[in-house]
């Protein structure tokens, strides 16, 4: 069965501390997503993974292919940061199965 | 370019109401996926279109969703009678070439059936 499980589920942080979320999968996936839903509920696509690492300002998105895990990491983080955090598979057609999501808060 | 655009932000109504929800793409973009959220199943593709074909509907829950794409510009999800728990926040995106890159979401349409 095609499974994307996300950890944690709520993660509360002081501003400046490093970020990490971490997504697992139960098999091979052709793509991986990580998107961010703010407050006011829109989504925004982060990052498009379908191996190795991709960096964006203080956003950085790793996945390792043999261990069938991506972690999304943030730096310096701020209380704009704050957003659900939802990674999303693809396991090898355009149907993306989603992740429950992560609730990150920063608190000033 | 302006992004995905959805219409309307927001749709109250009552049960046993039509409701359309519409869809207007990026420019250049093949693909175009209906998405709904609920607190209760998250995030799920409800159909997708490519080249304004629809390619699979499996997710659509049941005969009262339709949805078309009668051009490249411009798409429809129709609930037609409108329930309770069809209650949901809708969200369309397009892309160049399906998921193996970003996906562009528009803001979505809160429904709420009442």
């Amino acid at each position: 069965k095609n499974e994307v499980e996300q950890s944690p589920q709520n993660l509360t942080a002081q501003e400046g501390e490093f970020i990490t979320i971490n997504c697992s999968y139960s098999v091979g996936i052709s793509a991986l997503h990580w998107l961010q839903q703010h407050p006011g509920g829109g989504i925004v696509s982060l990052f498009m993974l379908s191996s190795g690492k991709k960096k964006h300002g203080r956003l950085i998105a790793t996945i390792n292919i043999q261990e069938k895990h991506s972690s999304l990491h943030i730096t310096a983080s701020h209380p704009r940061d704050s957003a659900v955090y939802i990674c999303a598979a693809s396991f090898g057609n355009e149907k993306l199965t989603f992740g429950t999501g992560t609730r990150l808060t920063i608190i000033p | 370019d302006a992004g995905v655009i959805q219409s309307p932000r927001h749709e109250v109504t009552e049960m046993g109401q039509e409701v359309t929800l519409r869809c207007k793409p990026i420019s250049g973009h093949d693909y175009l996926f209906w998405y709904r959220q609920t607190m209760m199943r998250g995030l799920e593709l409800l159909i997708y279109f490519n080249n304004n074909v629809p390619i699979d509907d499996s997710g659509m829950p049941e005969d009262r969703f339709s949805a078309k794409m009668p051009n490249a510009s411009f798409s429809t999800l129709k609930i037609q009678p409108s329930e309770p728990r069809d209650s949901a926040v809708y969200f369309c995106a397009s892309s160049r070439t399906g998921v193996i890159e970003k996906l562009f979401f528009g803001s979505g349409t809160q429904l709420s059936v009442l």
